[in-house]
């Protein structure tokens, strides 16, 4: 079945520091790719997605490119920022067959970024 | 767009008590999703409707759980009796795959914590 493996948290940076959450994934078929955010006391927020290999998703600095060769999908930013303190989800959809719409979680990376 | 609507926000209850959670999709989504949330077990869904239409409930943990969708705009989850272990953050979350039938992204709303004593 499906499966979403992210690097394991905490992480906690200093702003303006280089960010990177490790994802790698286990699908059949060619799944879309996606990062999810959670601020504090919020639900999950798209942050950015790709549907076919060698795309690159970005949003609000953060980009993640999806390799099917090593099935990853790594959310980098070069300089972060103390707003981007957040749980960060790492998530498949497979588009096609039954299983139409539903997403499979990684268990998410908490990032911390002090001033 | 007022994005999915989750009411309540917070809720309190003894334990055996009768717990309903409510949720709006975002209007004109085909697709909505019940998910619970805890420290220990991550991220969870529960049931999933397509079409008003339950698709998956194999996340339900037990029978105590149902889920309805009696029209577009409108579902509930319901915990009778409920326990402390039922104690999480409950998510709804609506899509819209379209014609193409390529569109899977999520919308989440703010979610209910619920709190069983």
């Amino acid at each position: 079945g499906n499966s979403v493996t992210q690097m394991e948290g905490p992480v906690t940076l200093s702003e303006e520091a280089f960010l990177t959450i490790n994802c790698t994934y286990t699908a059949t078929g060619y799944p879309s790719l996606f990062w999810y955010v959670q601020y504090p006391g919020e639900g999950l927020q798209l942050l950015l997605k790709a549907t076919k290999a060698d795309d690159k998703g970005s949003n609000k600095g953060f980009e993640a490119t999806y390799r099917k060769e090593t099935t990853s999908f790594h959310l980098e930013k070069g300089s972060v920022q103390v707003s981007d303190s957040a749980v960060y989800f790492c998530a498949l959809s497979n588009a096609g067959g039954t299983s139409y719409g539903k997403l499979t979680f990684g268990q998410g990376t908490i990032l911390t970024v002090h001033p | 767009d007022a994005g999915v609507i989750q009411s309540p926000r917070h809720e309190v209850t003894e334990m055996g008590q009768e717990v309903t959670l409510r949720c709006k999709p975002i209007s004109g989504h085909d697709y909505l999703f019940w998910y619970r949330q805890t420290m220990m077990r991550g991220l969870e869904l529960l049931i999933y409707f397509n079409n008003n239409v339950p698709i998956d409930d194999s996340g339900m943990p037990e029978d105590r759980f149902s889920a309805k969708m009696p029209n577009a705009s409108f579902s509930t989850l319901k915990i009778q009796p409920s326990e402390p272990r039922d104690s999480a953050v409950y998510f709804c979350a609506s899509s819209f795959r379209g014609i193409s039938g390529s569109t899977d992204t999520q919308y989440f709303g703010p979610g209910t914590r619920l709190t069983v004593l």
